[in-house]
C-alpha cells in the first residue's frame, strides 16, 4: 500500500499525558499536512512542512502542540499535557508539488489516528 | 477570512436518484477547490480538484462545477447507489495562506436501497 499511514489509530490517553503520534506520506511527496478534525465538523489545519521545513501554523498550534520532519520523509505530532478539548481525530495529508510555488497539488489524507483524553 | 459553507447538511435519497451537493465560500480569490469523500471513522478520500480556470471535471458519475465569481460549487452524483453513502466535504485555500485549506462542515448523504 502506498498510501498515507498514520499510527496509532487509536489512543486513549489520561488528561495531562503526553502524546505522540507518527505519519507516513506517500513516498517522495514534499509536502506534508496535519489536520484536526471533531464530530460534525470539517478537518481543521494545523500545519505545514515542505520537505523539512515547517513553513505554516495554525493558531489552533498551541505551544503544547509541536511537529516535526525532521528528514523531510515522516512527521510526528507530540502534544504535551493533553486536555479532554484535544480530543479529536488528527488526520495527516501530502502532496507533491514539482515547482516551490505550485498550487495544483491534491492532498492525499491518511486515515487519521482518533485521540480519547479522559 | 474564508468560510465555506454546504448546504444540507444531510440528505437522504433513494438508489438511482441524482442528486446535487452544494457549497459556498467567502473568499473568491481561490486557485482550486476540491470535493472529498469521508467514510464514517475514515480519513479523506480526494473526488476531483478543480482549479480556477476551469468551470467542471468529471470522473465517472461525479460532476463538480466550479463558479468564483459567485463563490459556489456543484458536486453532481449520477445515478447514486448505497455505496455512495458517506460525508463529502468540499475544501478551497485559505486566505492569505499558501497551504492552508478551509473545509466546510460537508454533507452526510445516505442512499437508500
Amino acid at each position: 500500500d502506498t498510501g498515507v499511514s498514520q499510527n496509532p489509530r487509536h489512543k486513549i490517553t489520561k488528561r495531562g499525558q503526553n502524546v505522540t503520534f507518527r505519519c507516513d506520506p506517500i513516498s517522495e511527496h514534499n509536502r506534508l499536512y496535519w489536520y484536526r478534525q471533531t464530530l460534525g465538523q470539517g478537518p481543521e489545519f494545523l500545519t505545514y512542512f515542505q520537505n523539512e521545513a515547517q513553513l505554516e501554523k495554525s493558531r489552533l498550534l498551541s505551544d503544547r502542540f509541536s511537529a516535526e520532519r525532521p528528514k523531510g520523509s515522516f512527521s510526528t505530532l507530540e502534544i504535551q499535557r493533553t486536555e479532554q478539548g484535544d480530543s479529536a481525530m488528527y488526520l495527516c495529508a501530502s502532496s507533491s508539488a514539482r515547482l516551490a510555488g505550485d498550487r495544483t497539488d491534491t492532498q492525499y489524507f491518511g486515515p487519521g489516528t482518533r485521540l480519547t483524553v479522559l | 477570512k474564508q468560510e465555506v459553507t454546504q448546504i444540507p447538511a444531510a440528505l437522504s435519497v433513494p438508489e438511482g436518484e441524482n442528486l446535487v451537493l452544494n457549497c459556498s465560500f467567502t473568499d473568491s480569490a481561490i486557485y482550486n477547490l476540491q470535493w472529498f469523500r469521508q467514510d464514517p471513522g475514515k480519513g479523506l478520500t480526494s473526488l476531483l480538484l478543480i482549479q480556477s480556470s476551469q468551470r467542471e471535471q468529471t470522473s465517472g458519475r461525479l460532476n463538480a462545477s466550479l463558479d468564483k465569481s459567485s463563490g459556489r460549487s456543484t458536486l453532481y452524483i449520477a445515478a447514486s447507489q448505497p455505496g455512495d453513502s458517506a460525508t463529502y466535504l468540499c475544501a478551497v485555500p485559505t486566505s492569505g495562506s499558501a497551504r492552508q485549506l478551509t473545509f466546510g462542515s460537508g454533507t452526510q448523504l445516505t442512499v437508500l436501497p
